[in-house]
């Protein structure tokens, strides 16, 4: 199918570790792309491909994949993450470009 | 600094047209391809459109084809969005963003830099 399925939210304690994962067909033939997006504002690239971060992303953002779903983990997640976070990439024809719904993350 | 800046949104009547742009500088522009996604109000991000840094790669998503046409010129460093046919259901956010990829295992795509967004809304 042509979808990317996100839960639509997770909550984490700060300072621990939570995972938020998006699942679909092609990411078993892509790597998902990961955004962060705060109420208001563009969203932001946080990682993609193998663990690739721009500057400014703080290494406790990280990547992994198993078959088709990919999964973002924030390692001590702190009270700036809280934010929305989407999965992205390209069907499997590579002809249309595919978000998930988007996970809610709130830091306790 | 790398800035894309987005314009031409507004109030449009149901089945009327606009014709967004997005300014891009900081960037050679014409090396890389350039997409519109949306957000209508309290939802998630839709892709719309994408066109590659040569003018010969267009995609559409299935919401928008037949409907709305996205360009650009690369000798003023401009992407345009032409939408007809418009409905309550385009009212979003547009934003612009610029598309690079990459190749280890698997191919990856990756949006790195977003305009602010300008907003559409389709109402009578």
């Amino acid at each position: 199918s042509s979808e990317l399925t996100q839960d639509p939210a997770v909550s984490v304690a700060l300072g621990q570790t939570v995972r938020i994962t998006c699942q679909g067909d092609s990411l078993r033939s892509y790597y998902a792309t990961w955004y962060q997006q705060k109420p208001g504002q563009a969203p932001v690239l946080v990682i993609s491909g193998k663990n690739n971060r721009p500057s400014g992303i703080p290494d406790r953002f990280s990547v992994s994949s198993s078959g088709n779903t990919a999964s973002l983990t924030i390692t001590g997640a702190q009270a700036e993450d809280e934010a929305d976070y989407y999965c992205n990439s390209r069907d499997n024809s590579g002809h249309q470009v595919l978000f998930g719904g988007g996970t809610k993350l709130t830091v306790l | 600094e790398v800035q894309l800046v987005e314009s031409g949104g507004g109030l449009v009547q149901p089945g009327g047209s606009l014709r967004l742009s997005c300014a891009a500088s900081g960037f050679t522009f014409s090396s890389w391809t350039m997409n519109w996604v949306r957000q209508a109000p309290g939802k998630g991000l839709e892709w719309v459109a994408l066109i590659s840094s040569s003018y010969n790669t267009i995609y559409y998503a299935d919401s928008v084809k037949g409907r709305f046409t996205i360009s650009r010129d690369n000798a003023k460093n401009s992407l345009f969005l032409q939408m007809n046919s418009l409905t309550a259901e385009d009212t979003a956010v547009y934003y612009c963003a610029r598309e690079g990829y990459g190749v280890t295992q698997y191919f990856y795509y990756y949006m790195d830099v977003w305009g602010k967004g300008t907003t559409v809304t389709v109402s009578s």
